[in-house]
């Protein structure tokens, strides 16, 4: 299956700063990439679908200008969580799907925001 | 809207027993159904899916899983357990649509086996 990595794989920023975390398909050229988040013991909750040159797609109940998704090319995605805060500390996971059937995860980001 | 329920939070089994984690399903259509597994701190890793023919479906790691479709149920097997296989384990379903919009994840269930 396609290869995914993320960086950063854990990152400290204090609250009302900005992060952006990266999502890479190694392999694949992908024009659709996925953000999910998850709580500590809880499943994985769709954020935004990320498509190629065009705007992400998002959940309901998730604050675009919050969640920054930029997709600007084949192999790159990126989350930005702007001015964030204790609540938005979190796993950070990014996937993508080669058929229109399974997704392949990256390794996910760890978000604490102090 | 699709939901799946996976009944147990933790499943305990001695090495070298089979084991079985649960899943059940609902979605409007022919489902597509997928096991991920997660270590600490990682990414899902796929393990297997049932998409369309046998009922009986062979992924990685020596897992198995039947999809019985008049259950909605979709049980992760596997004959001997390794303690390496403790870790968190996610059901998944697809329908109809979109599919990234319809990937949804059950709450997972914590697999422990003990030496």
């Amino acid at each position: 299956g396609a290869v995914v990595s993320q960086h950063p794989s854990w990152v400290i920023c204090k609250s009302g700063t900005s992060v952006k975390i990266e999502c890479r398909s190694l392999d694949f050229q992908a024009t659709t990439m996925f953000w999910y988040r998850q709580f500590p013991k809880q499943s994985l909750m769709l954020m935004a679908t990320s498509n190629e040159g065009s705007k992400a797609t998002y959940e309901q109940g998730v604050e675009k200008d919050k969640f920054l998704i930029n997709h600007a090319s084949l192999t790159l995605s990126t989350l930005t969580v702007t001015s964030a805060h204790p609540e938005d500390s979190s796993f950070y996971i990014c996937s993508v799907s080669e058929t229109t059937y399974e997704q392949y995860f990256g390794p996910g980001t760890r978000l604490t925001v102090t | 809207a699709q939901s799946v329920a996976q009944p147990e939070d933790q499943v305990n089994v001695a090495e070298g027993n089979p084991l079985t984690v649960k899943c059940t399903y609902s979605v409007s259509g022919n489902p597509y159904l997928f096991w991920y597994v997660q270590y600490p701190n990682r990414g899902l890793q796929f393990l297997l899916k049932y998409i369309t023919g046998d009922n009986l479906v062979k992924g990685s790691y020596g897992f198995e899983a039947e999809f019985n479709k008049s259950q909605t149920s979709f049980h992760l097997k596997k004959p001997s357990a390794l303690v390496s296989d403790s870790a968190l384990y996610f059901c998944a379903v697809r329908g109809s649509g979109n599919y990234g919009q319809n990937f949804v994840f059950g709450p997972g269930t914590r697999l422990s086996v003990l030496p």
